[in-house]
């Protein structure tokens, strides 16, 4: 593993089942994030880590679950996927502080029907 | 939080460089203003950042006006794959980094 993972790739879903997005790092970075990309927008914030252990929502949180239980894995979680849901999501993770920049992951395409 | 206008598109001839205009008049005295890009589908790359003075890396230079309140990405000879959305960010408190639509760069050759 080099830098950061995410998987699935891809996903067709049906609304109403439970999905668990992976994410990993092996860079030991402190601070994790998911965000989601709609066509033709920017990126918006969904969770995020600061540390392991810790979590906070970010700009759009409603829906979506995460956990941290170790420093290198971000998991995302919808409960019960909804057809809004559909869309790009991008895990990043960053030494951690104000000011580090962050390295994303290649993305997962999640479509709810 | 300091909020960034961006132009939605613009095209750079191969070889020239492309200057990439972001304002961001709200800025607060400890914000820095990052840059990314997104290259078709893949994640966004990070690119730059910086606080007042002038920045230049092996990518691009970022120059921010005496008072803060606008900022440009210079890639001094663009190429095809320098083709992108190019995100101009300014950091909010606690780790939180919103994205704008960001400006579509075309190079032609």
């Amino acid at each position: 593993i080099a830098g950061i993972t995410q998987a699935p790739t891809s996903q067709i879903l049906a609304a109403g089942r439970r999905m668990t997005l992976r994410c990993t790092q092996d860079m030991r970075h402190n601070a994790m994030y998911w965000y989601r990309q709609d066509l033709g927008l920017g990126l918006r914030l969904i969770h995020y880590s600061n540390t392991a252990g810790t979590t906070g929502k970010g700009e759009v949180p409603d829906g979506y679950s995460v956990s941290r239980a170790n420093t290198d894995d971000f998991p995302l979680t919808l409960a019960s996927a909804v057809p809004s849901q559909t869309s790009v999501y991008f895990c990043a993770s960053s030494l951690g502080g104000r000011y580090n920049e962050q390295f994303f992951g290649p993305g997962t395409r999640l479509t709810v029907l | 939080d300091a909020k960034t206008t961006q132009p939605p598109s613009m095209d750079c001839a191969e070889g020239r460089a492309a200057n990439l205009p972001c304002n961001h008049s709200t800025i607060s005295g400890n914000e820095y203003v990052y840059w990314y890009r997104q290259i078709h589908s893949q994640g966004p790359q990070y690119i730059i950042h910086g606080l007042k003075n002038n920045e230049t890396n092996e990518m691009a230079s970022l120059i921010i006006t005496e008072d803060r309140k606008s900022s440009t990405l210079i890639l001094p000879h663009a190429t095809l794959r320098d083709t992108a959305v190019y995100y101009c960010i300014v950091r909010v408190y606690n780790n939180d980094m919103r994205f704008g639509a960001g400006t579509r760069l075309t190079v032609k050759p």
